[in-house]
């Protein structure tokens, strides 16, 4: 399973665009990429899956190059509340399993 | 989004017994489930895949006789840990994914365990 790289923390105020950046340099060829929202005391949550170029949602944007080596997701005009633990993931689907790497704590600030 | 339940939300039990912990699916079916454990200011930790109508597969270094999992129906998966010990205590998560092989995977709210 390939392995992804975070940045620990990040921190950023109300209103800003944040992204964040996620490293998978050995990632397979059938993998997909897909982060989730942690909220303490809370399971994840879902936010935005992608195999390569962009995807967008109501709520997000992920970029993803050409190599697939990298991933970022993009959250446009953060609040407060999107204070929370973000995990990028990277595997296969149809019931392959998902093992999370350390995640990003964003800490949004008025 | 798909809606996956477990329950109880939290338990207390007293060191020396055991606690069940059930993951439902609601609205999809399952074959594969997943149960993760998640210490304060960690990550989720994958204990072990459950499958419908077979054994589980456990992680590396979970011990399969303390956390029995059963996966009965194609929408329940049971986690019992067995004699908990205070150690035990922590956040238990399980994840399912639609058994038509939809690309995302959904996850209970947790079960906070509290050993004493």
């Amino acid at each position: 399973l390939a392995k992804t790289t975070q940045p620990i923390s990040m921190d950023s105020y109300e209103g800003q665009e944040v992204n964040i950046t996620c490293s998978h340099n050995n990632i397979a060829t059938n993998d997909y990429i897909t982060w989730y929202q942690q909220f303490p005391s809370q399971g994840p949550r879902f936010i935005i899956q992608g195999y390569k170029t962009k995807v967008t949602n109501e709520v997000a944007s992920l970029f993803i190059p050409a190599d697939r080596k990298s991933s970022t997701l993009s959250l446009p005009r953060v609040s407060l509340s999107d204070t929370a633990v973000y995990y990028c993931l990277v595997g296969a689907n149809q019931g392959g399993k998902l093992i999370f790497g350390q995640g990003t704590e964003l800490s949004v600030k008025p | 989004g798909a809606v996956v339940s477990q329950h109880p939300s939290w338990v207390i039990c007293k060191s020396g017994t055991s606690v069940k912990i059930e993951c439902r699916s609601l609205d999809f079916q399952a074959t594969t489930m997943f149960w993760y454990r998640q210490f304060p200011k960690q990550s989720l930790m994958l204990m072990a895949t459950s499958n419908e109508g077979s054994k589980a597969t456990y992680e590396q270094g979970v011990e399969k006789d303390k956390f029995l999992i059963n996966h009965a129906s194609l929408t329940l998966s049971t986690l019992t840990v067995t004699s908990a010990h205070p150690e035990d205590s922590s956040f238990y998560i399980c994840s399912a994914r639609d058994i038509r092989g939809e690309t995302e995977a959904f996850f209970g709210q947790g079960t906070r365990l509290t050993v004493v």
